[in-house]
């Protein structure tokens, strides 16, 4: 089956540092990977998408990585700020308007 | 722009009884929609997808007759939970996709469902 995995301990870190989280994938590519944001009791809201056949992926301070090797994405948060504080979602898609498969989503903290 | 919202927000209902969600693309049409169901801590579960105008398609294991999906305009989309029991507890969140294409699906803030 394909499955996303996505770090399930929360990531801690200081304000103002670079949060990376990670997003594994199994078996074929998918088309694209998109990421969203989810804070506690609400729907999850949109990020960024990133295809397949991009390697890298940017929006202000949010970039997504694409490695079709290590079957992974990695999403960064530079200059993380307390407000970025939430969970964050990854999911596949594997083809152009099919179903999302997620992960279960990491937790991300960031202190003052 | 892509703006989603659902109602209620929350609801608490007696086992036995109906529970109707819906779901609402308020500045774009969405030819499809999509329920999903996530338990605490778990991630979001594909209920079904549905395409205005036809019937839903239903994940494996979630049963048709209990969760009623409508899907009359291309802005509206219903879920019914039928019967509700305390096991179906949880929290619901629709998205729909533009119509105009595009693969990001725009989710609802979600409706909080607990049955007693």
């Amino acid at each position: 089956s394909q499955k996303i995995e996505q770090n399930s301990e929360a990531l801690n870190i200081q304000e103002g540092k670079t949060a990376t989280l990670t997003c594994n994938y199994t078996n074929y590519s998918p088309a694209y990977l998109q990421w969203y944001r989810q804070d506690p009791g609400r729907g999850p809201v949109f990020l960024l998408l990133i295809r397949e056949n991009e390697k890298e992926k940017r929006k202000e301070r949010l970039k997504v990585t694409f490695d079709t090797t290590l079957k992974q994405s990695l999403f960064h948060i530079t200059a993380s700020q307390p407000a970025d504080s939430a969970t964050y979602l990854c999911a596949r898609g594997n083809s152009g308007y099919s179903t999302l498969t997620f992960g279960k989503g990491t937790m991300l903290l960031v202190s003052p | 722009g892509a703006v989603v919202s659902q109602h209620p927000s929350r609801v608490i209902c007696k086992s036995g009884t109906s529970v109707k969600i819906e779901c609402r693309s308020l500045d774009f049409q969405a030819t499809t929609m999509f329920w999903y169901r996530q338990f605490p801590k778990q991630s979001l579960m594909l209920m079904a997808t549905s395409n205005e105008g036809s019937k839903a398609t239903y994940e494996q294991g979630v049963e048709k007759d209990k969760f009623l999906i409508n899907h009359a305009s291309l802005t509206l989309s219903t879920l019914t939970v039928t019967s509700a029991h305390p096991e179906d507890s949880s929290f619901y969140i629709c998205s729909a996709r533009d119509f105009q294409g595009g693969e990001t699906q725009y989710f609802g803030p979600g409706t909080r469902l607990l049955v007693l």
